[in-house]
């Protein structure tokens, strides 16, 4: 089974744009997670989708947004980017969230802001 | 707020030496406390434990849970140069299904 897949696995972005990452979960995983990783705070919950619903949302501002796709597929989408957004942006699925089951993650999309 | 605090943060062993990586938890709703390993890349799963006093093993690894005084250890026998990683802890919840909060991490590192 393939893993979890995320693009791209770089960017680099300049203050004021917007950018959009994409993340393919494991066949038949329809939960996905977003994170934000840095240095400083760790790994911080974004938000989670299930069946083309956000089911959950971590606290970060209205700049930080996703969508889910019929195929499981989720997007999410920063805008007006600011220096503090450069982290490592993980995503994880799991088969219904992680209630019961571990989640899965992809190695992640590292984004710079210049 | 819910917390989950990691300790130490960081610790240097040589290999064949016995860690344990310590994880307490505030959090309302707890369902479960997870571990995951992080080398370069994307974390990997360890284990999930939702029983208290229930231990899991895998190999060199093992991992308890006490629901009573909130805390999890993880225990690493014989280590190897292969286990220096970032230790991850997190917490699932009950109705909150998709997130976890997540430890600050232990930087583990096995000098040969």
């Amino acid at each position: 089974k393939a893993g979890v897949t995320q693009t791209p696995r770089y960017l680099i972005k300049t203050r004021g744009q917007q950018v959009t990452l994409s993340c393919s979960p494991i066949s038949g995983h329809r939960s996905v997670s977003w994170y934000q990783q840095t240095p400083g705070q760790g790994l911080q919950f974004l938000f989670e989708y299930f069946s083309e619903t956000q089911r959950n949302k971590g606290n970060f501002p209205g700049r930080f947004s996703g969508r889910q796709f019929s195929n499981s597929r989720s997007e999410m989408n920063v805008s007006t980017l600011e220096l503090g957004d450069s982290a490592l942006y993980l995503c994880a699925s799991s088969l219904e969230g992680a209630i019961n089951q571990p989640q899965h993650f992809g190695d992640g999309t590292r984004l710079s802001i210049l | 707020e819910d917390k989950v605090v990691q300790s130490p943060l960081s610790l240097v062993v040589h290999e064949g030496d016995t860690v344990t990586l310590n994880c307490s938890y505030e959090v309302t709703n707890f369902r479960s406390l997870l571990w995951y390993k992080q080398e370069k890349k994307a974390p990997t799963f360890l284990f999930m434990l939702t029983s208290s006093g229930i231990e899991k093993k895998s190999g060199r690894l093992s991992s308890i849970l006490d629901k009573k005084e909130l805390f999890s250890i993880l225990n690493i026998t014989a280590t190897q140069t292969g286990d220096s990683a970032v230790y991850l802890c997190a917490v699932g919840y009950n109705t909150n299904a998709g997130k976890s909060t997540f430890g600050d991490g232990t930087t583990l590192t096995v000098k040969p």
